[in-house]
């Protein structure tokens, strides 16, 4: 969906190396929300955002931390990178509210992911 | 934890309809049933959700059981391009808090021509 991009779309580091992934959206959105996916499993949540001055931990936060410079910027920094780090990364948007309730309430929104490899 | 239920994988012809199960049978009152899908390493996409009515959609019907604890996705001419993991999510509509959606492994359907 054009409407949350993530850069970069794919990236290989190194061990302990500092590593931003970067997601914006024109949605619109106020909540916005990390992800991470291990092959052949499903999404975990890493952190979430309800607006800018918000931003909670989600499953599996340690290693990880966020920062929401806008509502439509949200981004995860990895302090020191460690190969278990390596995985499939999605950037996901919803609305509060709006539209039919509840059609929309929590409908999320994902980008088309960052593939993060570390060494 | 809430979690659902769905068998590992299934297989589809082109054009048939696939209905996908999902076992939710600890499911309780205020919580809705979403339905997502994700084609290999895309993002997940939503298809469709609902309390306790059928629902239908331009992509997808969603049955649910009169006790709830089950539901059945329907594609009803299901075509290549819906080849994709297809995850059951249960979610408690609870206010502010109403966010979390738990991915498990989901169903991957495959549709042979």
């Amino acid at each position: 969906d054009a409407d949350v991009t993530q850069t970069p779309r794919n990236r290989i580091t190194k061990t302990g190396k500092r590593i931003m992934l970067e997601c914006s959206q024109t949605k619109g959105h106020d909540r916005m929300y990390w992800y991470r996916q291990d092959p052949g499993l499903g999404l975990q949540l890493i952190y979430y955002s309800f607006d800018v001055k918000d931003i909670n931990k989600g499953e599996i936060s340690d290693g990880y931390s966020v920062s929401r410079q806008a509502q439509a910027k949200f981004s995860l920094s990895l302090e020191s990178a460690i190969p278990n780090q390596t995985a499939l990364y999605f950037c996901a948007t919803s609305d509060r509210s709006g539209g039919k309730l509840p059609v929309s309430y929590n409908e999320q929104f994902f980008g088309p992911g960052t593939r993060l490899t570390v060494l | 934890d809430a979690k659902t239920t769905q068998p590992t994988s299934m297989d589809c012809a082109e054009g048939r309809a696939a209905n996908l199960p999902c076992n939710h049978s600890t499911i309780s009152g205020n919580e809705y049933v979403y339905w997502y899908r994700q084609i290999h390493s895309q993002g997940p996409q939503y298809i469709i959700h609902g309390l306790k009515n059928n629902e239908t959609n331009e992509m997808a019907s969603l049955i649910i059981t009169e006790d709830r604890k089950s539901s059945t996705l329907i594609l009803p001419h299901a075509t290549l391009r819906d080849t994709a993991v297809y995850y059951c999510i249960r979610r408690r509509d609870s206010g502010g808090s109403n966010y979390k959606l738990t991915f498990g492994k989901g169903t991957l359907l495959t549709v042979n021509p």
